[in-house]
């Protein structure tokens, strides 16, 4: 079974700083892909990034970059410059080519 | 953009009730889903189709059914509406191409009274 553990309830940073979002996963199956939502208070989940399991670069997308390490099973993503905007649930997920299953999530904090 | 649109922002009703959530998805994606969402659990599938008329259990199935007569549409039916279905509920679809992300609904927050 795949499982996904994120172990930060809540972060805190300051606006322009970087922070990163921990996730650990665990599944035997040699082929998965890794995604991070955004969840706004609004409620919406907002995709933001995603690595294959087979990829050899760490992917980014503008201010967000996912730092893969296969080995140690995690996939921590990466926001750099933060700004008040960024505050909101992130979800951790993992998946084969139909299901997901997410993380219980990080809420992140951009203060001033 | 893909657009998923479910069908209510906020529904109440009474225990007992059979309650319908609608979505419907309009980039023909095949693969549909339906989640809900509680504090500190994350989203836990409850049910994924992957063509018309096909559905798969998710991981927590009881006390829902799904419908999908249409590619585009797929409802998640509360045959018996109880105060522990309480939630928000997130549509989401994606197309069948490895690496695609699911894209989600704005969600249903349904309180049952």
């Amino acid at each position: 079974a795949q499982k996904i553990t994120q172990t930060q309830p809540g972060m805190f940073v300051q606006e322009k700083e970087a922070v990163t979002l921990d996730c650990t996963y665990d599944t035997s199956d040699p082929s998965y892909g890794l995604f991070w939502y955004k969840q706004p208070s609004s409620g919406e989940m907002i995709f933001l990034i995603y690595q294959g399991s087979y990829d050899q670069q760490n992917a980014t997308e503008g201010r967000y970059s996912l730092n893969f390490q296969k080995a140690r099973k995690s996939a921590n993503l990466v926001i750099s410059a933060s700004q008040l905007g960024d505050s909101a649930m992130y979800f951790c997920a993992m998946g084969d080519f139909q299901k997901l299953v997410f993380g219980t999530g990080t809420r992140l904090l951009v203060s001033p | 953009d893909v657009k998923v649109t479910q069908s209510s922002r906020y529904l109440v009703k009474r225990t007992g009730e059979k309650v319908f959530l609608e979505c419907v998805q309009d980039m023909d994606h095949e693969n549909m889903f339906w989640y809900r969402q509680d504090p500190g659990l994350g989203l836990r599938l409850i049910y994924f189709s992957y063509d018309v008329k096909m559905k798969e259990k998710g991981d927590i199935p009881e006390g829902y059914s799904v419908s999908r007569e249409k590619k585009e549409r797929f409802s998640l039916i509360l045959e018996s509406a109880s105060t522990n279905q309480t939630s928000m509920y997130l549509c989401a679809s994606r197309g069948d191409r490895m690496g695609q992300p699911q894209h989600f609904g704005d969600g249903t927050r349904l309180s049952i009274l």
